[in-house]
């Protein structure tokens, strides 16, 4: 069974300032990783995803994301963040598809909240 | 424009009343989705349909029944036998055919569902 660890339910940062939030996961085959930001009373949008390739994935809003095998990891971080990044993080992870559909076993979330 | 409409955005329900919530989508997707929203606790799958009536349990089914008569509509019934329903419900939705894996799935607004 796959699980996913967001060790950190909130991170505060001042703006501009960088900030990383963790996402460690379990699984026994290969993974596909996923973050997806939610701001408040919202659904949930994707921000960026690794499925193959380049371990390193960015999104359009400077946010980056490193698939790390060894270390299971699928670490979110972003140079210098905007009050407008403030919102609820959520990393998630899906084995192969089978058969059509994707099941993603999401973490706990990690808040982020951006003071100036 | 394309997307997935949840409603109502707000429901109250007494004890022991069944409720409905609403999901449609226009993406012409096969797939869709419930997951339950609960602070701290991230987002727990529900149940998931990979085709027209056809539909399979998730983690955290009791209490849940759900119907798949059409591709467009996948409706959740949150029965009395639910002991615990506060919750802010997901409903989401992915194409599982037809062109290469892409892993994302699309969320509607939320369902905010509170027993009095």
């Amino acid at each position: 069974a796959q699980s996913v660890t967001q060790l950190d339910s909130q991170v505060p940062v001042f703006e501009e300032a960088p900030v990383e939030l963790r996402c460690n996961y379990s699984s026994s085959v290969s993974v596909y990783l996923f973050w997806y930001v939610q701001y408040p009373n919202q659904g949930l949008q994707l921000l960026l995803k690794y499925l193959s390739g380049s371990t390193l994935v960015k999104s359009i809003n400077g946010f980056e994301a490193e698939f790390n095998k060894s270390q299971t990891s699928f670490h979110l971080r972003k140079p210098s963040v905007h009050i407008s990044d403030t919102a609820e993080y959520f990393c998630a992870v899906s084995d192969a598809p089978t058969g059509g559909g994707n099941k993603l076993t999401f973490g706990t979330g990690t808040q982020l909240k951006v003071e100036l | 424009d394309g997307g997935i409409t949840q409603s109502p955005k707000y429901l109250f329900r007494k004890e022991g009343q069944n409720v409905t919530l609403s999901c449609e989508q226009n993406l012409n997707h096969d797939a869709m989705y419930w997951y339950r929203q609960d602070p701290g606790q991230g987002l727990r799958l529900i149940y998931y349909s990979q085709i027209v009536n056809d539909f399979q349990k998730g983690d955290i089914a009791e209490g849940y029944s759900v119907s798949r008569e059409k591709k467009e509509s996948f409706p959740l019934t949150v029965t009395s036998a639910q002991k615990n329903p506060t919750a802010f419900y997901l409903c989401a939705s992915s194409r599982s055919s037809g062109g290469p894996y892409t892993g994302e799935l699309f969320f509607g607004e939320g369902s905010r569902l509170t027993v009095l």
